[in-house]
């Protein structure tokens, strides 16, 4: 079965910290996504990338960095966490072709930030 | 915004009742998609359908989608207190490199 693992479930780290959410699928799928959702806000794109070392900024990159050095895992860094980065955040990944294909989800990472 | 949004928030019905759920979106669209996700869970795909498609259907599932109106819905026939979670659409807009979900609406199937 196809899968898509993040580290954590439930995250609960202090302002100004740096915070590492990790993600590691096993479908060889070159695209990945991190996501966060909040409440009436829907999935909000943080980053995505396409290939091993590439990625591109999503809607709201502000306050993260990604990191994508093997095509399995693609992480998600918070490089000073601020209370208003607590959410969920959700990490998929998809083949790459002509056309957007479904997406596939970890489970999510609920993080607190206190 | 070119973010598709459902059509209702939320929804209550009993089991054994068609649960309706509307997505609208902005601009044109290479296909639509449809999730769910159940409480503190990621998303599931649920089906696909193409803009060169008006009606797919998978088991209990059936969609249809009118690019006239830029509007998709999503039946679930029969429902069950299983398919209590929230539904999702997410377009794949022309020209554009993101898929692009919606706010969602919640679906309680009462048994």
């Amino acid at each position: 079965d196809v899968k898509v693992t993040q580290s954590s479930r439930y995250l609960v780290k202090r302002t100004g910290e740096k915070v590492f959410l990790e993600c590691v699928q096993d479908m060889d799928h070159e695209n990945m996504f991190w996501y966060r959702q909040d409440p009436g806000l829907g999935l909000r794109l943080i980053y995505f990338s396409y290939d091993v070392k590439m990625k591109e900024k999503g809607d709201i990159p502000e306050g993260y960095s990604v990191s994508r050095e093997k095509k399995e895992r693609f992480s998600l860094i918070l490089e000073s966490a601020s209370t208003n980065q607590t959410s969920m955040y959700l990490c998929a990944s998809s083949k790459r072709t002509a056309f957007n294909q479904p997406q596939h989800f970890g489970d999510g990472t609920r993080l607190s930030i206190l | 915004s070119q973010q598709g949004e459902e059509d209702p928030q939320a929804l209550s019905i009993q089991e054994g009742e068609n649960a309706t759920m509307n997505c609208s979106y902005k601009t044109s669209i290479n296909n639509l998609q449809w999730y769910r996700q159940n409480s503190g869970r990621g998303l599931v795909h649920l089906i696909l359908i193409r803009s060169n498609e008006r009606e797919k259907h998978s088991g209990r599932l059936r969609v249809t989608l009118d690019t006239s109106k830029k509007s998709s819905s999503l039946l679930i026939t029969a429902s069950r207190a299983a398919d209590t979670a929230s539904y999702f659409c997410a377009t794949d807009h022309t020209g554009g490199f993101k898929t692009i979900f919606g706010a969602g609406t919640r679906l309680f199937v009462k048994a």
